[in-house]
């Protein structure tokens, strides 16, 4: 099955941008992902899913400030103007014949 | 608005089983373009996908879970569950279900979830 790789956490100060990068692993290097946003004590959220040649449909109400893209095995999820409610936990997902796989999670601190 | 809810005991016993129903509003759960799924994180752990369900029954289970876990689905209440057996205190966690949409033979991405509930397993 897919495996996903994260980075734990990542800073950024407020009104600036921030990327995350989810890194598939070489087997499953073409696969299209989901980014999901989790504030703290609260559900997670669908931002987007970004597919291997980097174009990404988002869920409904996301802002223009998100944006996702590709490149090899790696796909992002791109912040611009940071706010304060940005802050929380990012997650990607993935999936192969039914299967589901998350990554480990990247905890974003607005500073 | 789609919107998911999640209900059940907060508080199972070691050795028995979890069971919560997840009722969907705002959707059919008949729809053919959806599957329908659980996820769950354990306190300060990120998430573990459990297991999910079409509306005809045809399910897919986590293969570390699957001889405990059972997703069945009524359409007549728009409702899906999940029940997981011989529970253990790892079994603690905040239990989401979600929609996944299907776009080929196989479920895709999860683009609307549960808020949550807590089960706490413990005697």
């Amino acid at each position: 099955q897919p495996v996903l790789t994260q980075s734990p956490s990542a800073s950024a100060s407020l009104g600036a941008s921030v990327r995350f990068t989810c890194t598939l692993n070489s087997e499953h290097s073409t696969y299209a992902i989901a980014w999901h946003q989790q504030q703290s004590q609260r559900g997670p959220r669908f931002l987007m899913k970004v597919n291997s040649d980097g174009s990404h449909n988002k869920g409904d109400g996301i802002p223009d400030r998100f944006s996702g893209s590709s490149s090899g095995a790696e796909r992002y999820l791109a912040i611009s103007s940071l706010q304060s409610e940005d802050e929380g936990e990012y997650y990607c997902q993935t999936w192969d014949s039914g299967v589901q796989v998350f990554g480990g999670g990247t905890r974003l601190t607005v500073l | 608005q789609l919107q998911l809810q999640e209900s059940g005991p907060g508080l199972v016993k070691p050795s028995e089983t979890l069971s919560l129903t997840c009722s969907v509003s705002g959707a059919s759960i008949s729809d053919a373009n959806y599957h329908w799924g659980y996820i769950r994180q354990p306190p300060g752990k990120g998430l573990e996908w459990v297991g999910n369900i079409y509306y005809t029954g045809s399910m897919f289970y986590n293969p570390s879970l699957k001889r405990r876990v059972t997703i069945s689905v009524d359409t007549s209440k728009n409702q899906f569950s999940v029940e997981l057996s011989s529970v253990t205190a790892a079994d603690t966690a905040v239990y989401y279900c979600a929609r996944q949409v299907l776009t080929g033979h196989y479920p895709d991405e999860f683009d609307y979830w549960g808020q949550g509930i807590l089960v706490t397993v413990s005697s």
